[in-house]
């Protein structure tokens, strides 16, 4: 079984530059999430979709942060405009239910 | 706010000895209980879930949760090398998203 697949691996950009991310689930996992890891934390959620839809996305800072869903499938995250504090490795991870949750390679970006 | 507290450690255990790592939650309706494994520069990877009060054991891994104490537990036996990594505990809600510790990082000596 394919695990879930981000890309690009790694990024780096100036602040107030704009940057997408990729993810594609496990396939089957209707549930979808995106984590925001910063160097010695714990991932912290961003966004929690179910199916096409939005179930949590209460951490997401709004002002910059973006994610969208289409089809139930794929997953895109985009941050516009990056800030230094947005450094991190931005995790997307899958679940078939009973939380479960599978982790993709991470996006690690850097923002100069 | 829900909170997961973890020693960030780090915990050093000789290898072949019984490394055991702790975590607290704040949210009593917390339904689900995970460990994650993080080897440096990996993602997590999921090592261990308990739903019911009680041990749960697969192969050298026993995770413990008791939910009146709001206490989880994991116990690795027999610790090898390959056991030194940071160890993630992570809480949910039924079909929320997780809340993670920081992570305790463990070292197994030779």
């Amino acid at each position: 079984e394919a695990g879930v697949a981000q890309s690009p691996r790694y990024k780096i950009i100036e602040k107030r530059q704009s940057v997408a991310f990729w993810c594609n689930p496990i396939s089957g996992h209707a549930t979808l999430y995106w984590y925001q890891q910063i160097l010695g934390q714990g991932p912290k959620l961003l966004i929690q979709f179910q199916n096409n839809g939005v179930v949590d996305d209460s951490q997401l800072p709004k002002d910059r942060f973006s994610a969208e869903r289409l089809k139930g499938v794929d997953s895109t995250l985009k941050i516009q405009p990056a800030k230094l504090e947005d450094s991190a490795v931005y995790l997307c991870a899958s679940s078939s239910g009973g939380g479960r949750a599978f982790f993709g390679q991470g996006t690690r970006l850097t923002v100069v | 706010q829900k909170e997961v507290e973890q020693n960030s450690g780090p915990l050093s255990v000789p290898e072949g000895a019984i490394a055991s790592l702790n975590c607290t939650y704040s949210d009593r309706g917390s339904q689900s209980f995970f460990w994650y494994r993080q080897y440096s520069g990996k993602s997590p990877e999921l090592i261990m879930f308990i739903y019911s009060n009680g041990d749960k054991e697969d192969g050298r891994f026993t995770a413990q949760l008791n939910k009146a104490s709001q206490y989880v537990s994991l116990l690795i036996r027999d610790s090898q090398p390959s056991d030194s990594a940071t160890y993630l505990c992570a809480v949910g809600g039924g079909a929320d998203g997780l809340t993670f510790g920081k992570g305790t990082h463990l070292i197994i000596q030779p």
